[in-house]
């Protein structure tokens, strides 16, 4: 079953906190696994992508950190800006195909 | 702009009647994307093209929708005798190689 969990739903954090989101999937065959930045009314932006055979990917203040065997990515974002409040996917695909996201994590960074 | 464009960004049509929307990909992508996103959900996979071949369909997308490629640029989605049930953000998304996608800004679609 081609299935992406996400949590959690909605995030609150402080200016400077560290905001962590986490998703899991079951199709072991997923092989590229991306995260996406929303904001309303526009497309999701590509922020950072992953790929099974490395264990943590780090760009700026964005890191995804990786656990093959307990099938499960998280997106780590360290000092969370107010400019970051936005709704995050992660996604998966296989072989270069179709992109299935997960259901959303809505971040509200307080300053 | 060399981003993924899509036309129009806003439709509001009659239940019924028929819509198109069109996307243009970044410019030597070879693979474009169709995708539709409800109200506080990720977006759901509804068709591909690599150049002018339409390569997997959704079940989502019914026998009233209809997309094409006709020259591997360009693409258009078509949505017959729309239900209120289709109101929703449509996005396009360009790729390379199939790994990245880049998304356009979406067309909204609202049947009343």
């Amino acid at each position: 079953q081609q299935q992406v969990k996400q949590s959690p739903q909605s995030l609150i954090v402080q200016k400077g906190g560290i905001s962590i989101i986490n998703c899991a999937y079951e199709n072991t065959a997923f092989d590229y696994f991306p995260w996406y930045q929303q904001f309303p009314g526009k497309g999701p932006a590509l922020l950072i992508a992953i790929r099974p055979d490395v264990s943590e990917k780090k760009e700026g203040r964005f890191t995804i950190s990786f656990n093959k065997s307990a099938k499960q990515f998280s997106l780590h974002i360290m000092d969370s800006q107010p400019g970051d409040s936005a709704t995050y996917f992660c996604a998966a695909s296989s072989k270069r195909n179709k992109l299935v996201f997960g259901a959303g994590t809505i971040l509200r960074v307080k300053s | 702009d060399t981003g993924v464009s899509q036309d129009p960004r806003h439709k509001i049509t009659k239940r019924g009647q028929n819509v198109t929307f069109r996307c243009d990909p970044i410019s030597e992508h070879n693979r474009l994307y169709w995708y539709r996103q409800t109200l506080g959900q990720g977006p759901e996979f509804l068709t591909y093209f690599q150049n002018e071949a339409q390569l997997e369909k959704s079940r989502l997308l019914s026998d009233r929708f209809s997309a094409e490629r006709p020259k591997g640029s360009f693409s258009t989605l078509e949505i017959q005798r729309t239900e209120q049930g289709d109101s929703a953000m449509y996005l396009c998304a360009s790729s390379p190689r199939g790994d990245e996608q880049f998304f356009g800004p979406g067309t909204r679609l609202t049947v009343l």
